[in-house]
């Protein structure tokens, strides 16, 4: 069975501050993806970032990172200087050899100015 | 390019009646999700196809709920009849065969069944 945890329920920061948003997933596939997703208060599902069990490399776009350790079997995504844009619901999830994908429960960010 | 897009984007009906979403997936691409999302459920998978074939439906709630795909730019998921429990966003995906572990996703359709 696959399961994803986002623990953190609800996060808020002021404008500037960086953020790390947890996820944590467990899976017996030896072959997975994971993925993160913004739903902000507009509703759509954004995709922002896909990786596969074995790139572990850190991933860096613009404000936004990645750290993926699969010793700990965590996904983590870090806002670096945050902005009131990112005020969002952010999705973990995972998909394995099912290609039935388990999503975390969302972790609610809240960027005030 | 356009997105998944899905009609109607609101959607308001009572207990009893018939409910159709509708979703265009990308142009291209083969695999297309039916999701729930709800407060105390989360999100979750309904039902996807390739090629137009029902793979998995072992997400649909139950026997009020079908979709269909008629052709590779269209699908359909309908609820007969309708359930105030049936209130949620319902989210079309697609994805890409060659790329098939990232799915796109819909506006989605916010449902309310009094």
């Amino acid at each position: 069975a696959q399961k994803v945890t986002q623990a953190q329920t609800e996060i808020s920061v002021v404008e500037k501050e960086d953020v790390t948003l947890d996820c944590v997933y467990e899976t017996r596939d030896t072959t997975y993806y994971l993925f993160w997703y913004k739903q902000p208060p507009s509703g759509e599902l954004v995709f922002l970032i896909r990786r596969n069990s074995f790139d572990e490399q850190n991933e860096i776009s613009g404000r936004y990172s990645w750290n993926f350790q699969k010793s700990t079997s965590s996904f983590n995504f870090t806002i670096t200087a945050s902005q009131v844009v990112d005020s969002a619901v952010y999705f973990c999830a995972l998909l394995g050899g099912s290609y039935i994908p388990t999503f975390g429960r969302g972790t609610s960010l809240i960027v005030h100015p | 390019d356009a997105g998944v897009i899905q009609s109607p984007r609101h959607e308001v009906t009572e207990m009893g009646q018939e409910v159709t979403l509708r979703c265009k997936p990308i142009s291209g691409h083969d695999y297309l999700f039916w999701y729930r999302q709800t407060m105390m459920r989360g999100l979750e998978l309904l039902i996807y196809f390739n090629n137009n074939v029902p793979i998995d439906d072992s997400g649909m709630p139950e026997d009020r709920f079908s979709a269909k795909m008629p052709n590779a730019s269209f699908s359909t998921l309908k609820i007969q009849p309708s359930e105030p429990r049936d209130s949620a966003v319902y989210f079309c995906a697609s994805s890409l065969g060659t790329d098939q572990e990232t799915q796109y996703f819909g506006p989605g359709t916010r449902l309310l069944v009094l």
